[in-house]
């Protein structure tokens, strides 16, 4: 079975662009997580999408959205870019339930500069 | 916010060795997991704890979810190179509640370092 898969995985911006970022789930998942590292704050989570719904939202400012398709496929967007956004993002998949085991892919850098 | 707080941060060990880090919370989990990244890459899952007071094994990883369910600990037998990486916690809160911080709370990271 395929894992989780993330596009690109490696991406170069300047401040005030935005950028799009892309995960596939593990075939079955339903929900699909992103969460921000940076070698300060560690891994912290962004948002959780589950059956095209966002049901859960960390502590990130709105210029952080999220989407997911029919197909559990999601997206996430970042406008207005600052250099400290430059980070790992990572997505991880799920089949939903509250004590499901969070599968993650290898990850998008991205570098604002 | 749930904060978890993760010992050591960092570990220089000889090969064969064994090692050992834990996780404590101010806040109960439901469930207890256990990840290694290596560099550029993400975490890959290492063990997962459902039940409080729950041991686990996964060759020659140990892991316990802590019985007042705030705390896990992770050992590592007879260490070989390959171990190195930053290993993490993470603690999955009892259930979705919606609208709040509801992923994983992740410890700041051991990194495991072996010299032969």
């Amino acid at each position: 079975k395929a894992g989780v898969t993330q596009t690109p995985r490696y991406l170069i911006k300047t401040r005030g662009q935005q950028v799009t970022l892309s995960c596939s789930p593990i075939s079955g998942h339903r929900s699909v997580s992103w969460y921000q590292q940076t070698p300060g704050q560690g891994l912290q989570f962004l948002f959780e999408y589950f059956s095209e719904t966002q049901r859960n939202k960390g502590n990130f400012p709105g210029r952080f959205s999220g989407r997911q398709f029919s197909n559990s496929r999601s997206e996430m967007n970042v406008s207005t870019l600052e250099l400290g956004d430059s980070a790992l993002y990572l997505c991880a998949s799920s089949f939903g339930s509250s004590d499901d085991t969070q599968y993650f892919g290898p990850g998008t850098r991205l570098t604002v500069l | 916010g749930q904060q978890l707080n993760q010992s050591p941060q960092s570990m220089f060990i000889q090969e064969g060795e064994d090692v050992s880090m834990n996780c404590t919370s101010s806040s109960i989990f439901n469930t207890w997991l256990w990840y290694k990244q290596d560099p550029g890459e993400g975490p890959v899952l290492l063990i997962a704890l459902y039940k409080a007071g729950e041991l686990t094994s996964n060759g020659r990883l140990t892991a316990q979810f802590g019985i007042t369910r705030k705390d896990s600990f992770l050992n590592i037998s007879a260490s070989i190179p390959s171990d190195v990486g930053i290993y993490f916690c993470a603690g999955q809160p009892s259930s979705y509640s919606g609208g709040g911080a509801d992923g994983l709370t992740f410890g700041k990271g051991t990194h495991l370092i072996i010299q032969p």
